[in-house]
């Protein structure tokens, strides 16, 4: 059972405008999301992340935003650079379950195309 | 040397090999994790270490066997393996104990099994 998926396996964006990435989760004890970029043959960077008692975290060109009745949460990037490109994926933690599980989504690849 | 650092980098084994894998971070962290990322598939948490201490082992098969001699190091022991056992292994820290999530990857050892 995947507590955590990221629905749409790709995303094809011009350069300059919107992209937003959307991950969902089961779990309602889930209470810390993150979102991580992985460029190929690197490991996962840590991008942003949202605690529960938030709906909107903001950090330079990333927003995500959190909606805790629709178990959704959505990463914004404004505007989208072909630097951008890269797979995205979501993790949840639950603060009351042993240190550091993180329970990741499947990832989207997005293409920031010029 | 700075962040999470795994190597080899790549790796191609028989079935009755015995390898270890090595990742070593240097931002002072006292926690440390294993992931496995197979093809199409979310990250998998294999095992957790705080403190030197496992905490989590993700039902993980016993061919592959952990070791964390000290806050900054952490092996992966492989033996027997199986074909299906081919993957991106993922070493990952953080600073337990705070009150953020986040986990910082080395750039992964690309495992083949033949």
């Amino acid at each position: 059972d995947q507590q955590v998926k990221q629905n749409s396996p790709s995303l094809s964006v011009q350069e300059g405008r919107i992209s937003i990435l959307n991950c969902d989760y089961t779990n309602s004890m889930f209470d810390y999301f993150l979102w991580y970029k992985k460029y190929p043959a690197e490991g996962p960077t840590f991008l942003i992340s949202i605690s529960s008692i938030k709906d909107k975290n903001e950090d330079g060109r990333f927003t995500v935003f959190l909606n805790k009745s629709a178990k959704h949460l959505s990463l914004h990037i404004v505007p989208s650079q072909p630097g951008d490109s890269a797979v995205y994926f979501c993790a949840a933690s639950a603060s009351g379950t042993s240190y550091g599980k993180l329970t990741f989504g499947q990832g989207t690849i997005l293409t920031v195309h010029p | 040397e700075t962040g999470v650092t795994q190597t080899p980098r790549h790796l191609v084994m028989g079935m009755t090999n015995k390898k270890s894998l090595k990742c070593e971070q240097h931002l002072g962290h006292n926690a440390m994790y294993w992931y496995k990322q197979s093809a199409k598939k979310p990250l998998e948490l294999m095992f957790v270490y705080n403190f030197k201490e496992q905490t989590e082992n993700n039902s993980v098969p016993s061919r592959f066997s952990p070791e964390c001699p000290n806050s900054s190091h952490l092996f992966l022991h492989l033996h027997t393996l199986q074909p299906e056992d081919s993957a991106l292994y993922l070493c990952a820290s953080s600073q337990a104990g705070g009150t953020s999530y986040e986990q910082y990857f080395g750039p992964g050892t690309r495992l083949t099994v033949t």
